[in-house]
């Protein structure tokens, strides 16, 4: 499976500043999606991220809130804007790769995110 | 209606038994996948065990198995020999071909190993 990484694993930020958090895979990938888990709540898709088009937000997440960009096929960005505590969550970036077709998604470590 | 049901929102399992999660989904879609994932306090969301709509066998990855009853609509994980490693949230997932292959979760549950 392909290995993910994220930057940064954790932060405080002050309300009203901007996030933008990096995700690398090992290995060229079509998709790339990004979810938010707020606490103790289950996973949110936020977006997926295809490379050289523009993102694909689902209900409720907006552009101006969360730009997502895709520069290449192993590497995307989420940036989180505006920051308010409602945003205090875990986002994690995942990858879809398919063994036996299985089209699994693998997640990266998570990005835990405390705003004040 | 939720996709994906998990009722257990906690459970606890002596070290050494086996315990199983429930998960039941909804869908009208034949073909399907399903998957359930451990999220230990880190954060991280590791993949565990695949299940395909039209496997004919239960999915086995080493300590984990998936009992997939397809009437009834239901994919419990069933994890033996259980460690104080496995202490964590487990979520359970399905990818439905028709939608587009989005990923729907479960609300998870938490799994508590006891020594």
């Amino acid at each position: 499976s392909a290995v993910i990484s994220q930057k940064p694993s954790r932060d405080i930020c002050q309300r009203g500043t901007s996030l933008t958090i990096q995700c690398q895979v090992d290995s060229q990938v079509t998709m790339m999606f990004w979810y938010r888990q707020q606490p103790g709540q289950s996973l949110t898709l936020i977006a997926t991220a295809n490379q050289g088009s523009e993102a694909t937000y689902e209900s409720g997440f907006v552009i101006d809130k969360f730009p997502i960009s895709r520069p290449n096929l192993t590497f995307s960005t989420l940036t989180v804007s505006n920051m308010s505590p409602e945003d205090s969550s875990i986002y994690l970036c995942s990858v879809e790769q398919g063994a036996r077709g299985t089209d699994t998604q693998y997640f990266g470590p998570g990005t835990r995110l405390t705003v004040l | 209606a939720q996709k994906i049901t998990q009722t257990q929102p906690g459970m606890f399992v002596q070290e050494k038994e086996a315990v199983t999660l429930d998960c039941t989904y909804d869908t009208s879609d034949p073909s399907y996948g399903l998957f359930w994932y451990k999220q230990p306090s880190s954060g991280e969301m590791i993949f565990l065990i695949y299940q395909g709509s039209y496997d004919q066998q239960n999915a086995t990855e080493g300590r984990y198995s998936l009992n997939f009853q397809k009437a009834r609509k239901s994919a419990n994980l069933v994890i033996s020999a259980s460690q104080l490693g496995d202490s964590a949230m487990y979520f359970c997932a399905m990818r439905e071909v028709s939608t587009g292959n989005q990923f729907y979760f479960g609300t998870g549950t938490s799994l508590t190993v006891i020594p």
